[in-house]
């Protein structure tokens, strides 16, 4: 099976720009997470979705938005970029994220990282 | 709150010996504990998990982490450290139906 692929890989933007960032997920998985890393604030969990419902949202501001699409496939949005956004942005997915189903482990694509000047 | 700990920022260890990286954890109700690994440019990769069962749990590439619920630590373990085992690695906690709550890692550095 392939794993999860996440384009572009890298990408440089100004500040004010906007952003999207794509994530496939394994065949077959429904769950989609995205983590913001960066070497100050570690792993920031940023939103999870389960067949096209955003399930869970992390603290971050509302710059930041994501979406899923029937086909599970992912993307999340920044705008207005800020140079703290600066970072790599993890997605995984996830066998499942039914309720009462959550000892799944999840597989993590390359990332993206983003670099805004 | 649910949280995890990984108080070393850094572990060395020569090759050959063997390998210990803490965690401890935090959470109401039963823990979901994973670690991944971490290369250079490279998203996390998947180590092993605990979820119930024997306390022992045996992973990838001869990974290992022991589960005590006393003293609430999931710490890895490998008896052979290898060159290629340098990386970051990170504890996670899943409190049931929420998100993965991340340590802050641990760079580990084998030396030859």
């Amino acid at each position: 099976k392939a794993g999860v692929t996440q384009t572009p890989r890298y990408l440089i933007k100004t500040r004010g720009q906007q952003v999207t960032l794509s994530c496939s997920p394994i065949s077959g998985h429904r769950s989609v997470s995205w983590y913001q890393q960066t070497p100050g604030q570690g792993l920031q969990f940023l939103f999870e979705y389960f067949s096209e419902t955003q399930r869970n949202k992390g603290n971050f501001p509302g710059r930041f938005s994501g979406r899923q699409f029937s086909n599970s496939r992912s993307e999340m949005n920044v705008s207005t970029l800020e140079l703290g956004d600066s970072a790599l942005y993890l997605c995984a997915s996830s066998p499942t994220g039914a309720v009462g189903k959550t000892s799944y482990e999840q597989y993590f694509g390359p990332g993206t990282r983003l670099t805004v000047t | 709150a649910q949280s995890v700990a990984q108080p070393e920022d850094q572990v060395n260890v020569a090759e050959g010996n063997p390998l210990t990286v803490k965690c401890t954890y935090s959470v109401s109700g039963n823990p979901y504990l994973f670690w991944y690994v971490q290369y250079p440019n490279r998203g996390l990769q998947f180590l092993l998990k605990y979820i119930t069962g024997d306390n022992l749990v045996k992973g990838s590439y001869g990974f290992e982490a022991e589960f005590n619920k006393s003293q609430t630590s999931f710490h890895l373990k490998k008896p052979s450290a290898l060159v290629s085992d340098s990386a970051l690695y990170f504890c996670a906690l899943k409190p049931g139906n929420t998100p993965l709550v991340f340590g802050k890692g641990t760079r580990l550095s084998v030396i030859a």
